[in-house]
């Protein structure tokens, strides 16, 4: 089955730090999607996107949908220890494919003090 | 505010024997998921239900049954355990807007031996 490519797949960063993730598809995407995941729950949704090219934040956190509409990045600016977690992309393709998301393999924040 | 109730949280099962996780939601969603996640490989599609009486195949079917009993419910069902089936079990919905994202439940953590 289709899979995004989400890199890094883990990373180790120091509180106030800025965290850079991306996500890249050789399909094209109508909807981009962020979750958060934290240990023990089910992933909860942060940013939506919906056009190529968007920005969207919600907070410390802003993400882009890319012009190509393959690729999606999010970044977190000063992070904090509760950012701890694993950061999932989720894209949906052209309408019919029944509205499904293909979810990212993760990418497992890390955060010291 | 239950949003998506799954049960149980935990479960151990003997290789062979069956079991039925349980999955409702009260946000009147339409739609309704089932992935599994295991280490490295994100959350893939078990099955799903586009609205209340259908059900489809998602990406790794085999070995599961689902039964959409109502809007409220959507169950998953393991005939014959294997430990291949270890993992851990999400349960989504997503209402009637179409490029929405999903509400997921806290999981099932499913240990087969």
């Amino acid at each position: 089955g289709q899979q995004l490519n989400q890199s890094p797949q883990s990373m180790f960063i120091q509180e106030g730090e800025d965290v850079s993730m991306n996500c890249t598809s050789s399909s094209i995407f109508n909807t981009w999607l962020w979750y958060k995941q934290d240990p023990g729950e089910g992933p909860v949704l942060l940013i939506a996107l919906y056009k190529a090219g968007e920005l969207t934040s919600n907070g410390r956190l802003t993400a882009q949908f890319g012009i190509t509409r393959k690729d999606s990045f999010l970044n977190i600016s000063a992070s904090i220890p509760s950012d701890v977690g694993i950061y999932f992309c989720a894209g949906r393709g052209p309408t019919g494919t029944a509205s499904k998301l293909t979810f990212g393999t993760g990418t497992r924040l890390q955060v010291t003090l | 505010n239950a949003g998506v109730t799954q049960t149980p949280k935990f479960q151990v099962l003997k290789t062979g024997q069956s079991m039925t996780l349980q999955c409702a939601q009260d946000m009147n969603h339409n739609s309704m998921y089932w992935y599994r996640q295991d280490p490295g490989m994100g959350l893939r599609l078990i099955y799903y239900s586009a609205s209340e009486g259908t059900t489809d195949k998602g990406e790794v079917p085999n070995g599961y049954n689902v039964s959409r009993l109502n809007k409220r419910e959507f169950s998953l069902r393991l005939e014959s355990a294997a430990p291949s089936q270890t993992s851990v079990y999400f349960c989504a919905g997503k209402g009637h807007r179409g490029e929405g994202g999903y509400t997921f439940g806290s999981g099932t953590r499913l240990t087969v031996v």
